[in-house]
């Protein structure tokens, strides 16, 4: 069964302090791993999709990498507009469905 | 910058009304999703729908509910009789249907209490 883990469930960051997340999935062939911000109570915003191992994207203050068993989000110098819950999901085989992790809430106080 | 618009934002039901939650996908997108969010819980797929025929569902997606495209905008979300575990946050996103991974864009949702 295709399954994403994310850690973090909550971190907490000074402003400047860089970190990375985590987003360990078990799929039957990956078509797909994308990171979203999530800010209370609104809808899942897109920020990148990863297709194979070893790819890297870079937006701003994020960094989305990929591995066969685990992506990560660095966040580097985060400032507090960067609060918000990070979501990770996976598509795999001709699905179209996504399936998510639970998410890691970021705290950046200034 | 194009987007994924849904009314209403919020919307309070008694248990065992109808409810139908509307979205505008983005324009030149071909397939539509219906995800729900319970409170503190993971996004869940609810349905996926391509050339005016659902192409995938979730168990969750039995026969209480429905999906419609009315017109050439409009995709919706019908719940009937609908009950206490209803209530969520329900996202409507599209796809353009082109690419290896068909990146998924959201709206801002529908919170649907039931009481």
């Amino acid at each position: 069964e295709d399954q994403v883990t994310q850690s973090p469930e909550a971190l907490r960051l000074q402003e400047g302090e860089s970190s990375s997340l985590n987003c360990s999935y078990t799929v039957s062939g990956l078509r797909g791993l994308f990171w979203y911000r999530q800010d209370p109570g609104k809808g899942p915003e897109f920020l990148f999709t990863l297709y194979s191992a070893g790819e890297e994207k870079e937006k701003e203050r994020l960094k989305a990498t990929l591995t066969k068993k685990e992506s990560f989000l660095h966040i580097t110098a985060p400032k507090p507009e960067d609060s918000a819950t990070y979501l990770c999901a996976v598509r795999s085989g001709n699905n179209r469905k996504l399936i998510w992790g639970l998410g890691t809430s970021l705290a950046v106080n200034p | 910058e194009p987007e994924v618009t849904q009314t209403p934002s919020h919307q309070v039901t008694q248990m065992g009304q109808e409810v139908i939650l509307r979205c505008v996908p983005i324009s030149n997108h071909l397939y539509f999703y219906w995800y729900r969010q319970i409170l503190g819980q993971k996004v869940e797929f609810l349905v996926s729908f391509y050339n005016n025929e659902i192409s995938e569902k979730s168990e969750i997606f039995d026969d209480q509910f429905s999906v419609e495209r009315p017109d050439g905008s409009n995709f919706t979300l019908k719940i009937r009789s609908t009950k206490l575990e209803d209530s969520a946050m329900y996202f409507c996103a599209s796809s353009p249907g082109q690419g290896n991974a068909d990146t998924q864009y959201f709206g801002p949702g529908t919170r649907l209490t039931v009481l």
